[in-house]
């Protein structure tokens, strides 16, 4: 089975510009979530969607969003970017995404905000 | 989610055991305790997950106390290939559906020395 599997695995832009991260989730799997690493912060929780619907979402501003297809891949864009979005972008997939389950995580997209 | 505690690094000889604290003192009885790795320039990858017993599975053994306020991971025959950073984390049982975001402090740098 393949794993999750995110793109592009790295990516430079400038401030001010926009971006957008794929990532296709395990097959079978209908919750998809985001997170953002960065050394100082760690690793804190972006959204979480499930069947197209965005159905939790953490602390960041409006210029970060997201949307999911009905094949359960999902898309993280994130405007007018800012030197300190500079981080490691992760996606997590399971199968329902309730709490007791595992999450599998893909090996990020790494932006660099210059 | 209640938070963790956890040292900041540790070292192991190859083939021993490897013990991982967690302190989760403000634990309520309805959260899980979980914990996931990163290898450098990976995603997270899940480990064990338990809610009061000892856990045990092909990577690991979870350990809990009685009173839930503390766990240890154990890795039985630490290799090269375990440094990483480990992470342990709550997660508040939601059996109504909806992954909360999951919430990593700076976890525990695990160091497999030869």
């Amino acid at each position: 089975k393949a794993g999750v599997t995110q793109t592009p695995r790295y990516l430079i832009k400038t401030r001010g510009q926009q971006v957008t991260l794929s990532c296709s989730p395990i097959s079978g799997h209908r919750s998809v979530s985001w997170y953002q690493q960065t050394p100082g912060q760690g690793l804190q929780f972006l959204f979480e969607y499930f069947s197209e619907t965005q159905r939790n979402k953490g602390n960041f501003p409006g210029r970060f969003s997201g949307r999911q297809f009905s094949n359960s891949r999902s898309e993280m864009n994130v405007s007018t970017l800012e030197l300190g979005d500079s981080a490691l972008y992760l996606c997590a997939s399971s199968l329902q995404g309730i709490t007791n389950e595992k999450l599998f995580f893909g090996s990020g997209t790494q932006l660099s905000v210059l | 989610d209640a938070k963790t505690t956890q040292p900041p690094s540790m070292d192991c000889a190859e083939g021993r055991a490897a013990n991982l604290p967690c302190n989760h003192s403000t634990i309520s009885g309805n959260e899980y305790v979980y914990w996931y790795r990163q290898i450098h320039s990976q995603g997270p990858q899940y480990i064990i997950h338990g809610l009061k017993n000892n856990e045990t599975n092909e990577m690991a053994s979870l350990i809990i106390t009685e009173d839930r306020k503390s766990s240890t991971l154990i890795l039985p025959h630490a290799t090269l290939r375990d440094t990483a950073v480990y992470y342990c984390i709550v997660r508040v049982a939601n059996s109504g559906g909806g992954a909360d975001g999951l919430t990593f402090g700076k976890g525990t740098h695990l160091i497999i020395q030869p």
